[in-house]
This record gives C-alpha cells, structure tokens and sequence, in this order.
C-alpha cells in the first residue's frame, strides 16, 4: 500500500540554523500539507500546497518557514532560522482530492529538536 | 479551535467492541465528520468519514445520530493495537478551510 514517507526520522540542529524537512507523498496525490506537535499538544496545521502554490497557511506559518515541490516527487518544509519553540514533531500529509470527499494521509513524522 | 467534544479517555477490554462517542452540536449542514487516530507519537491514520448515513469500513464503523449533533466510532473487536488517540474532526464538504483541526481526542486503551 502505498505511504507519504518523511526524513530524516530525527533532525537535531541549533538554534539559528536552518532545516530542510522532506517529504515524498504518494505518487497521484495532488494536494500536500504540513502540520506540526509540540510535544504533549495537539497536532497543529501549518500549511497547505497545491499546484505549485501555498493555498492555505496558518498564522504559525511565518517568514521563518517556506515550502517547495522540487521536483516531482518531493515536497519539502523549511525552517530558516530555528527556534527553541520550533522544536516539535512535523507530519507531512497528501491527499488525492478527488471529487468533493478527501481524506488526508499522513506520514511518520520528522521529530525536529532545537538547541 | 476544533468544534467537536470527546471524552478525555475510555477503556476497553481487548476483544470487545469499543464505542468512541464525539459530540458536533454545531454541525452545519455541508461539514462531513471524520475519524482519526494517532497511535504512540506516529502520523495519524484517516479511518472512516460520513455526512449523515452510517457507514462501515474494514477499520470501523461509523453511527451519526438523525439530527447529525453527535456520532459513535464502533471498533468492533478491539485489539491491543487499537490503543491510541481518536480524533473526531468536522470539516466541510466544500469550500472553507482544507486544514484539519485537531482536538484533543480520546485516550483508547485497550487492555487484555
């Protein structure tokens, strides 16, 4: 069955620095998320992208993060300039949007920790 | 904010059918309900949706109630597997916001 997969499983970098999270959803998905959880906290919504466009954020979604479909597989979240408080799990999610009823799957999550 | 009441947590013995009862007083007429669940840390997994019918799928099955104000997530023979956080989570069927929004949920265990 196919599956969104992430990584890297566990990124730890320092506080300032920049990450690069990728995702690669499953092949004929066309719509892609990114939401996070904090540790403890519910799972927040960040973004959403299709084609080739941001169609939805959220206010955590600042100038500090951006997404990018490079290619045409993956689907990447990037953090320019980290904080403490971004540290956090981060799903990835595509959904196939077809017709009018769509559900949304998930992938295992990036565990980003800031120093 | 998510527009669903859960319980905090249930139990379950294993082998037996575990209801998830989720309340959406507010439930307008074009919002589908769907059901989520995050096991230990992991992604969530999509496990059923419905608008006002009851609905089955291999994972569960799905009751709304007629005035579409509450619904019932039945895992009919619960395993230790099943032990996670269920979400329910109403969201329209067109137009509005693409997010989820996640609520709190409901803590299943499922003990043997």
């Amino acid at each position: 069955e196919p599956e969104v997969t992430q990584t890297p499983s566990h990124q730890v970098t320092q506080m300032g620095q920049e990450v690069i999270l990728r995702c690669v959803p499953i092949s004929n998905h066309l719509y892609f998320y990114w939401y996070r959880q904090i540790l403890g906290q519910k799972v927040e919504f960040l973004v959403s992208f299709y084609n080739n466009e941001i169609s939805e954020k959220s206010e955590i979604f600042d100038d500090q993060f951006s997404v990018e479909r490079p290619d045409g597989s993956n689907f990447t979240l990037k953090i320019r300039s980290t904080k403490l408080e971004d540290s956090a799990m981060y799903f990835c999610a595509s959904s196939p949007r077809t017709g009018l009823v769509y559900e949304q799957y998930f992938g295992p999550g990036t565990r980003l920790t800031v120093t | 904010d998510a527009k669903t009441t859960q319980p905090t947590s249930m139990d379950c013995a294993e082998g037996r059918a575990a209801n998830l009862p989720c309340n959406h007083s507010t439930i307008s007429g074009n919002e589908y309900v769907y059901w989520y669940r995050q096991i230990h840390s992991q992604g969530p997994q999509y496990i059923i949706h419905g608008l006002k019918n009851n609905e089955t799928n291999e994972m569960a099955s799905l009751i709304i109630t007629e005035d579409r104000k509450s619904s019932t997530l039945i895992l009919p023979h619960a395993t230790l597997r099943d032990t996670a956080v269920y979400y329910c989570i109403v969201r329209p069927l067109w137009g509005g916001s693409e997010k989820l929004v996640f609520g709190k949920g409901t803590k299943l265990t499922v003990n043997p």
